[in-house]
């Protein structure tokens, strides 16, 4: 069974700090996904990472991949509030053909709050 | 370009009535994924649809079911509702497209349909 575990569950930080969001995951040969989730509202996708090595950037978000060891990280550099939301990473198992399952597994998502 | 759309978006039923959920895909989409959020399990899979046909189901009862239509559109059923019931329900579609060089699926997620179970 797929088990994907992020850390930390909850995390408030000042503006204009830096901080990273740890997904790690218990299968190989998998796509990793970041969505963001705001209060009462659904899912955005953020991140499609899809190989080993992978970077992604996006404003004052950047998450990698490091399939090897399993663990996917987003970083948050220079926090302002907006960026308060629930972050979730999502893992899809593929076939060994590079076919994707579309089902994801979820970790159980970041609380974040930024304070002004 | 319109996103996922689901409706009811809020739905307040009692014990043991059942329900329909419907979800209509980003045009040209042909999967469509089901997941259940409440606050207790988070976000887990009911099932996925691609050209009518189910491929996947997640670790749910037989209360859960769904179809998925010629246009894509999809619905889920639940019958003999429980408490445990209460739940946001997310819709998502995909669309094979090629991202960094790779084939995949990104979902997207509809807003949900918030069921009340009393």
């Amino acid at each position: 069974e797929l088990k994907v575990e992020q850390n930390p569950l909850f995390l408030s930080m000042q503006e204009g700090k830096n901080y990273t969001i740890y997904c790690n995951y218990s299968t190989t040969s998998d796509r990793l996904y970041w969505y963001r989730q705001d209060p009462g509202k659904s899912l955005e996708s953020l991140f499609v990472l899809l190989s080993n090595g992978a970077v992604k950037q996006e404003g004052r978000l950047m998450a990698s991949l490091d399939t090897k060891a399993r663990l996917s990280t987003l970083h948050i550099t220079a926090a302002v509030h907006d960026l308060s939301a629930t972050y979730f990473c999502a893992v899809e198992p593929v076939s060994y053909s590079g076919a994707g399952s579309y089902q994801l597994t979820f970790g159980k998502g970041t609380k974040l709050s930024v304070i002004p | 370009k319109a996103g996922v759309t689901q409706t009811p978006r809020y739905l307040i039923k009692t014990r043991g009535q059942q329900v329909t959920l419907s979800c209509s895909p980003i045009s040209g989409h042909r999967s469509v994924s089901w997941y259940q959020q409440t606050p207790g399990q988070g976000l887990q899979f009911l099932f996925e649809y691609f050209s009518e046909t189910q491929r996947n189901k997640g670790n749910f009862p037989g209360r859960f079911s769904g179809r998925q239509f010629s246009n894509s559109r999809s619905e889920m059923n639940v019958s003999t509702l429980e408490l445990g019931d209460s739940a946001l329900y997310l819709c998502a579609s995909s669309r094979l497209g090629l991202a960094g060089g790779i084939y995949t699926d990104t979902q997207y997620f509809g807003p949900g349909t918030r069921l009340t179970v009393l």
